[in-house]
């Protein structure tokens, strides 16, 4: 069974930094392309960053980039995201997402993880 | 505000089709393929629709998905109470050197 649980949420000052992680099981990691997606507090999903399988390939969203940085680690069956100088709409709800890889398609989002809360707040 | 475009919200009673619809441009659905997820209340989003049309294992056959240019639609036959959702399109994006794109979601409400 895919799993993918998500952790290193909470609360923390505006300018402060978190990791949060992603560590996945029932499938092997090291063949999919990794996704993390936000939802702001009664909002929209919103895309935050792409990774490749190896890691050679990343882009961000226009409002994390310089900010976030995506990593993965395929001998632990992890992802992660290393937000820094966070702000009060940083404030969501971080989910990763792993991408299905399709046929003559740019695939999609197959598996989500629960979710991991990320509060930014004085 | 979103780059692709949704109503912000639909409705039905039991037994009707609804559709959603999403709008987009050139570099996300004029040229690569759509995705709705659906998203019950508290809960993890769920991938609904892929490859503009196809449903993944376990997603009953009410949900339809189509594309045209610019354009796709979701489409649920026969609407039951627990259809009640929130539903996003998702595309790829081709400018600024790619990246995923959602609509803002269509809350569906079962009347």
């Amino acid at each position: 069974e895919v799993q993918l649980v998500e952790s290193g949420g909470g609360l923390v000052q505006p300018g402060g930094s978190l990791r949060l992680s992603c560590a996945a099981s029932g499938f092997t990691f090291s063949s999919y392309e990794m996704n993390w997606v936000r939802q702001a507090p009664g909002k929209g999903l919103e895309w935050v960053s792409y990774i490749s399988s190896s890691g050679s390939t990343i882009y961000y969203a226009d409002s994390v980039k310089g900010r976030f940085t995506i990593s993965r680690d395929n001998a632990k069956n992890s992802l992660y995201l290393q937000m820094n100088s966070l702000r009060a709409e940083d404030t969501a709800v971080y989910y990763c997402a792993r991408q299905a890889e399709r046929i003559a398609a740019a695939g999609d989002f197959d598996y989500w993880g629960q979710g991991t809360l990320v509060t930014v707040s004085s | 505000q979103s780059v692709l475009t949704q109503p912000p919200s639909a409705s039905g009673t039991p037994g009707q089709r609804v559709t959603i619809s999403c709008s987009g441009s050139s570099s996300n659905i004029g040229s690569n393929t759509v995705n709705w997820y659906q998203q019950l209340p508290g809960t993890a989003p769920k991938l609904l629709i892929y490859s503009n049309n196809q449903r993944p294992s376990g997603v009953p056959d009410r949900f339809s998905g189509s594309k045209s240019g610019t354009s796709a639609s979701l489409a649920i036959s026969g609407l039951q109470s627990e259809d009640e959702a929130d539903y996003y399109c998702a595309a790829w994006d081709d400018s600024l050197n790619g990246h995923w794109v959602f609509g803002g979601g269509t809350k569906l409400t079962v009347l």
